[in-house]
């Protein structure tokens, strides 16, 4: 069945500084991925998705290719900001459903 | 924006006790999520919701829960009889259908703390 495996983090970055998340899954066929992110005390937010092989996501500077040869779905960022300090998880359907299937969640913590 | 919006923010209740958690999804959406969070673990899903049925349960949603869409704009989760494992975040999450790679939109979540 499909799968998802993000980085533990958290991941400790001082402002302006390049950021990359690993995301890597297991999947029937190339579903849709999606990188959601939480932000203190609010709920998941759609960051940014990739609908097939190749795509390329991209929302507030963050950037996310789906590669199926390595079957990643990196996140990266050029240069942090402290307000980007929130958790990122990667996501994918569920084959033939609609239900998504979450990473663990990786916090980030920029610093000034 | 229009937002997925989810009550109460917080709820403390005690083992055994009923508990309803609300929601009120985006307008023109018609399937409608329940997802939670244990702390320090996965966002799992719980159930989906269509057509004022369930579409699909995970095997977390046992008889103790049940979901309700009781008028036209509320989706409640409700606990039966709280256990200590059901702490955790409970998402609400809705969207307008089902195209693969359609966004859900998810609300808030509401902690609750069962003692």
């Amino acid at each position: 069945g499909n799968s998802v495996t993000q980085m533990e983090g958290p991941v400790t970055l001082s402002e302006e500084a390049f950021l990359t998340i690993n995301c890597t899954y297991t999947a029937t066929g190339y579903p849709s991925l999606f990188w959601y992110v939480q932000y203190p005390g609010e709920g998941l937010q759609l960051l940014l998705k990739a609908t097939k092989a190749d795509d390329k996501g991209s929302n507030k500077g963050f950037e996310a290719t789906y590669r199926k040869e390595t079957t990643s779905f990196h996140l990266e960022k050029g240069s942090v900001q402290v307000s980007d300090s929130a958790v990122y998880f990667c996501a994918l359907p569920f084959p033939n459903t609609d239900k998504l299937i979450f990473g663990t969640g990786t916090r980030l913590q920029v610093f000034p | 924006e229009p937002e997925v919006t989810q009550t109460p923010s917080h709820q403390v209740t005690q083992m055994g006790q009923e508990v309803i958690l609300r929601c009120v999804p985006i307008s023109n959406h018609l399937y409608f999520y329940w997802y939670r969070q244990i702390l320090g673990q996965k966002v799992e899903f719980l159930v989906s919701f269509y057509n004022n049925e369930i579409s699909e349960k995970s095997e977390i949603f046992d008889d103790q829960f049940s979901v309700e869409r009781p008028d036209g704009s509320n989706f409640t989760l409700k606990i039966r009889s709280t256990k200590l494992e059901d702490s955790a975040m409970y998402f609400c999450a809705s969207r307008d259908d089902r195209v693969s790679g359609n966004t859900i939109y998810f609300g808030e979540g509401s902690w609750l703390t069962v003692v």
